[in-house]
């Protein structure tokens, strides 16, 4: 069955590290998402890709980055991750033009 | 700028009983409203939505009202079950189609037993 998937579901990281967080499709959407879930603040978007070498930012882009070098794939990257980036990271996708996004099952980022 | 309001942040409802969230939105350039569902440990999924050129959506026990002059929208749920506790997003979505949903910021659902 086609899914969407990220790695690792936990992780624990010290303050300055560089952290890449992986998502990864096997619906051949064009359509890729980045969001963090905080109490309080609901789903916000990080950034978002509609192809393969497209990249947006989104409205809390700050302190992370995203390459698309293929369809089924968008890893994040914290380049120097930082306590105010403790958070849950969802990933998501959707099809070009369709209005549902498929939700990935979250990765736990702990920042010490 | 909160483009998505919702409303209230935290419900209680028994079982059997009406469980009401509401949204506000501010752009009309909104023509598509969706809600998500969120168990506890998963990711959100695509529960129902409607656009603005219907004023009620109903599905199952899930029903969605719209009023456009308003800029409101709100999800009820019938005959509300333990099964139905969950965190709940409104959303919306702009004309251009590109995809982005902006999410209200969730209202935790707890039906008593």
């Amino acid at each position: 069955d086609a899914e969407i998937t990220q790695s690792p579901r936990h992780k624990i990281t010290e303050t300055g590290r560089q952290v890449t967080l992986a998502c990864h499709q096997t619906w051949n959407h064009n359509n890729m998402f980045w969001y963090r879930q905080d109490l309080g603040h609901g789903l916000r978007l990080i950034h978002y890709s509609y192809g393969v070498q497209d990249t947006n930012k989104g409205e809390v882009s700050d302190g992370y980055s995203v390459s698309r070098s293929n369809t089924e794939d968008l890893p994040l990257t914290l380049e120097s991750a930082a306590s105010s980036q403790t958070s849950v990271y969802f990933c998501a996708s959707s099809v070009g033009g369709r209005d549902e996004q498929y939700f990935g099952p979250g990765t736990r980022l702990t920042v010490t | 700028q909160q483009q998505v309001k919702q409303s209230p942040q935290s419900l209680i409802v028994q079982k059997g009983g009406i469980s009401i969230i509401n949204c506000a939105y501010e752009n009309t350039a909104f023509d598509y409203f969706p809600w998500y569902q969120q168990f506890p440990g998963k990711g959100p999924a695509l529960l129902i939505a409607i656009r603005p050129d219907v004023s009620e959506k109903k599905e199952g026990r899930f029903t969605i009202s719209f009023n456009k002059s308003a800029k409101q929208f709100s999800l009820h749920i019938m005959d509300s079950q333990p099964g139905d506790s969950a965190t709940y997003f409104c959303a919306a979505r702009k004309m251009n189609r590109d995809d982005k949903i902006i999410f209200g910021k969730g209202t935790r659902l707890h039906i008593l037993p």
